[in-house]
């Protein structure tokens, strides 16, 4: 059975950071991974998603990169803002269309 | 703009009671999902739907119906709500292209005492 976990469980960083979230799955074979981000009482945006062909994606101050062999990816922030404070998601897609497993998340606090 | 819509946002239930949660998407996509998420843990699939007409069972389906009643509603029913329903709902549609992301709804609250 697939299963995803993020480490770490939470984080808080003075703005202006550099960081990295983790996120582990236990079966490479997955169709793709996507990261989401999820405000307080709100659902989930997502932020970026990798084929199971690719090696990274990126968008403005986000990339991910993903490892299919190791069973890892990771999401790196660059310069975080406070706006960036929400939870951060992993999810891999394990059949089109058909089976999503998501990680637990990471709630990220930036300090202004 | 409206992307998913989830009604209603917030219901509180007694054990027993039955409930539908209402989902509609306006973006023409195919495929539409039910998740739960509780704390601690990830959103967990529990009905899906490639198409209309078609539903199939996810991770949690137990205690759950799903109805695709059209391409743009897909809904969810709590014949018998227990305590261990109580959680925050999540509805999701997507495209059928295969490197498209799933659109979210903002959730719904349900908590059965």
């Amino acid at each position: 059975k697939q299963e995803v976990t993020q480490i770490p469980a939470a984080l808080s960083v003075p703005e202006g950071e550099n960081l990295v979230l983790n996120c582990s799955f236990t079966d490479s074979a997955i169709y793709n991974l996507q990261w989401f981000r999820q405000d307080p009482g709100k659902g989930l945006t997502s932020l970026l998603l990798i084929q199971s062909s690719q090696r990274e994606q990126t968008s403005g101050r986000l990339n991910a990169s993903l490892d299919k062999s190791s069973g890892r990816s990771t999401l790196y922030i660059a310069a975080s803002q406070p706006g960036d404070s929400a939870t951060y998601l992993c999810a891999v897609e394990l059949n089109y269309g058909q089976n999503f497993v998501f990680g637990p998340g990471t709630r990220l606090s930036v300090l202004p | 703009n409206a992307g998913v819509t989830q009604t209603p946002k917030f219901q509180v239930l007694k054990t027993g009671q039955s409930m539908t949660l209402q989902c509609a998407q306006d973006m023409n996509h195919n495929s539409m999902y039910w998740y739960r998420q509780d704390p601690g843990m990830g959103l967990r699939l529990i009905y899906y739907s490639a198409s209309e007409g078609t539903t199939d069972k996810g991770e949690v389906p137990n205690g759950y119906n799903v109805s695709r009643l059209n391409k743009r509603e897909f809904s969810l029913r709590l014949e018998s709500a227990a305590p261990s329903q109580t959680s925050v709902y999540f509805c999701a549609s997507s495209d059928d292209r295969y490197d498209q992301p799933q659109h979210f709804g903002d959730g719904t609250r349900l908590s059965i005492l």
